[in-house]
């Protein structure tokens, strides 16, 4: 069973600070997709970037990135020049690579962007 | 991008008495919905697998008794929550896949916060 694992519960930092999200995952997969989500107060899930395992680069969208490390099964998200609007529950999850599969998430970040 | 509705993104009710939410896909067919259980501050559980035209997959510990789904077309999947009791107050989030779409993500809707009295 594929498991994903976020061990920073919650995190604060100041705006315009760089800041960066871990999770860990366990699969015995080759091929799946990697996710980080935001939901904000809201609740409405975001997708924030999304990394296919057989890419070796690392995903990024705008001010987001990714440091993919496959061989340690490591995941973790950067966001740089963080905003006040970056204030939300991050989740990190996995899917194997097959339509339709379904999203495991671990339990989330809770980051605060500070003024 | 994709849009998932879902009906209505709130709802009181008593204890004894049966909910449903509605989970649309807006501009695209969908043949997987999937629907979340989520407690405050804590992640998304996964209820069940809904496939168009077939019976849902649930997840282990969900009771499929309590918890009726019903993926009648493409664009539309049910959730009732039978015989509501306080316990079942929650957030309720679905999730649709396209039909043709050949990467994910799933599509989420926006949610529905569900207080049984």
């Amino acid at each position: 069973a594929q498991t994903v694992t976020q061990s920073q519960p919650e995190m604060s930092v100041q705006e315009a600070e760089t800041v960066t999200l871990s999770c860990t995952y366990d699969t015995s997969e080759s091929n799946y997709y990697l996710f980080w989500y935001k939901q904000p107060p809201s609740r409405q899930m975001i997708l924030v970037i999304r990394q296919e395992a057989y890419k070796q680069q690392n995903a990024t969208e705008n001010r987001f990135s990714v440091n993919f490390q496959k061989a340690a099964k490591s995941f973790s998200l950067k966001i740089s020049d963080s905003q006040l609007g970056d204030t939300a529950m991050y989740f990190c999850a996995f899917m194997k690579q097959v339509r339709d599969d379904k999203i495991i998430f671990g339990k989330g970040t809770r980051l605060h962007i500070l003024p | 991008g994709a849009v998932v509705s879902q009906h209505p993104s709130w709802v009181i009710c008593k204890s004894g008495t049966s909910v449903k939410i509605e989970c649309r896909s807006l501009d695209f067919q969908a043949t997987t919905m999937f629907w979340y259980r989520q407690f405050p501050k804590q992640s998304l559980m996964l209820m069940a697998t809904s496939n168009e035209g077939s019976k849902a997959t649930y997840e282990q510990g969900v009771e499929k008794d309590k918890f009726l789904i019903n993926h009648a077309s493409l664009t539309l999947s049910t959730l009732t929550v039978t015989s509501a009791h306080p316990e079942d107050s929650s957030f309720y989030i679905c999730s649709a896949s396209e039909r043709q779409g050949a990467r994910p993500p799933q599509y989420f809707g926006p949610g529905t916060r569900l207080t049984v009295l």
